[in-house]
């Protein structure tokens, strides 16, 4: 069965450090990760997937077969990065569901 | 924010009873979700929807249930038999591309259950 493990319930960081989220994932077949966020109060949102390979808000993630991790990072942290943020294994076939991880929640603090 | 909207924000629900949350989305989905949100255990997927009329369990359907008459519509059921339904509820919607990738999912505000 597929899994998505997210090791830090909590991050914080100071303002203009780099940031990294963890994540892990165990798949036997083709996986499609992706990043999602929830600002406080607001909706989940999609914040980036690895097919795209693009830099959403100064955020990356390299998908990693070798290692089966898909880790966000950001090279200077902002205040508004503050957030939840989920990593999700995309299940390749007709389904199509995602499996979530359990967050972490990131702290930028001044 | 439109798209997909879930009422109530808010719902209390006394043991015993059944209560039904609503989901409508107007982006034109096919593919419609029901998640459950708990501190610390991230989204699980209860009920998921490809088509109208057809829908399947996620892997912690066991006490709810849901209908999908309509294509913008996705109702879910929390019946008494859910031994522990305190939790948030997200609903979400996506458009089967056809790509052969897994499609964005859009989520809804949620709705907070309490049962009390």
């Amino acid at each position: 069965a597929q899994r998505v493990t997210q090791p830090e319930k909590l991050l914080s960081v100071f303002k203009g450090a780099p940031v990294e989220l963890k994540c892990n994932y165990s798949y036997s077949g083709s996986p499609e990760l992706f990043w999602y966020v929830q600002y406080s109060r607001q909706r989940l949102q999609l914040l980036l997937r690895h097919i795209s390979r693009e830099s959403i808000k100064g955020f990356t993630a390299d998908l990693n077969k070798g290692e089966t991790s898909f880790h966000l990072k950001k090279p200077f942290a902002q205040e508004e990065d503050s957030a939840m943020y989920y990593c999700a294994l995309g299940i390749s076939g007709s389904a199509r569901q995602l499996t979530f991880g359990s967050g972490t929640q990131l702290t930028v603090l001044p | 924010d439109g798209g997909i909207t879930q009422s109530p924000k808010y719902l209390f629900r006394k043991e015993g009873q059944n209560v039904t949350l609503s989901c409508e989305q107007n982006l034109n989905h096919d593919a419609m979700y029901w998640y459950r949100q708990d501190p610390g255990q991230g989204l699980r997927l209860i009920y998921y929807s490809q088509i109208v009329n057809d829908f399947q369990k996620g892997d912690i359907a066991e006490g709810y249930s849901v209908s999908r008459e309509k294509k913008e519509s996705f109702p879910l059921t929390v019946t008494s038999a859910q031994k522990n339904p305190t939790a948030f509820y997200l609903c979400a919607s996506s458009m089967r591309t056809g790509t052969g990738v897994t499609d964005t999912q859009y989520f809804g505000p949620g709705t907070r259950l309490t049962v009390l």
